[in-house]
């Protein structure tokens, strides 16, 4: 099936930090999407990717969709506490699959 | 918009009880709906895949026998776990798909904690 690869599988890092996660595949996705999961909740997304090569910003994230349409990497910038949780990549074809997750702890 | 719930958000029973989780998409109807298990620090794994008015389709490995969905209407979908066991306590999601373009988007539901005894 298709698998994501997602790196790292966790994160500590201090406040105001900068972070960047990936996440590669053997195989081709028409569709990239990042979420974050708060303890206790489910994942809300925040970006999602549509073309290759695409670059999209929200707020302080930003997200690539790889040339080769097999990858793409989230960047946080000057990272706060409440970003906190877990980061999915997921990707799309017929169905959607998810990344393993980036376990992000900030510290303050 | 595009809210999805999720009812109970926690449950905890006896093994050998059947416990019902319930996906509701509130402001919009959702042909499709997923049920998601999470095991703790893991990701989320697609158990089915619920179509309103017609029957879930399974993923490799989950017994639909024991996992029950029924998609009753465009913004209801349950899980039914049947008999459950230790084994099955779990996070479980649901998600609900809007149709829109260039895809149809997944807005989830805010999990069930499902603890067996």
């Amino acid at each position: 099936g298709q698998q994501l690869n997602q790196s790292p599988q966790s994160m500590f890092i201090q406040e105001g930090e900068d972070v960047s996660m990936n996440c590669t595949s053997s195989s081709i996705f028409n569709t990239w999407l990042w979420y974050k999961q708060d303890p206790g909740e489910g994942p809300v997304l925040l970006i999602a990717l549509y073309k290759a090569g695409e670059l999209t910003s929200n707020g302080r994230l930003t997200a690539q969709f790889g040339i080769t349409r097999k990858d793409s990497f989230l960047n946080i910038s000057a990272s706060i506490p409440s970003d906190v949780g877990i980061y999915f990549c997921a990707g799309i074809n017929n169905d959607m699959r998810f990344g393993a997750g980036t376990r992000l702890t900030v510290k303050p | 918009g595009a809210v999805v719930s999720q009812h109970p958000s926690w449950v905890i029973c006896k093994s050998g009880t059947s416990v019902k989780i319930e996906c509701r998409s509130l402001d919009f109807q959702a042909t499709t709906m997923f049920w998601y298990r999470q095991f703790p620090k893991q990701s989320l794994m697609l158990m089915a895949t619920s179509n309103e008015g017609s029957k879930a389709t399974y993923e490799q490995g989950v017994e639909k026998d024991k996992f029950l969905i029924n998609h009753a209407s465009l913004t209801l979908s349950t899980l039914t776990v049947t008999s459950a066991h230790p084994e099955d306590s779990s996070f479980y999601i649901c998600s609900a798909e809007r149709a829109g373009a260039p895809y149809n988007e997944q807005f989830f539901g805010p999990g069930t904690r499902l603890t067996v005894l």
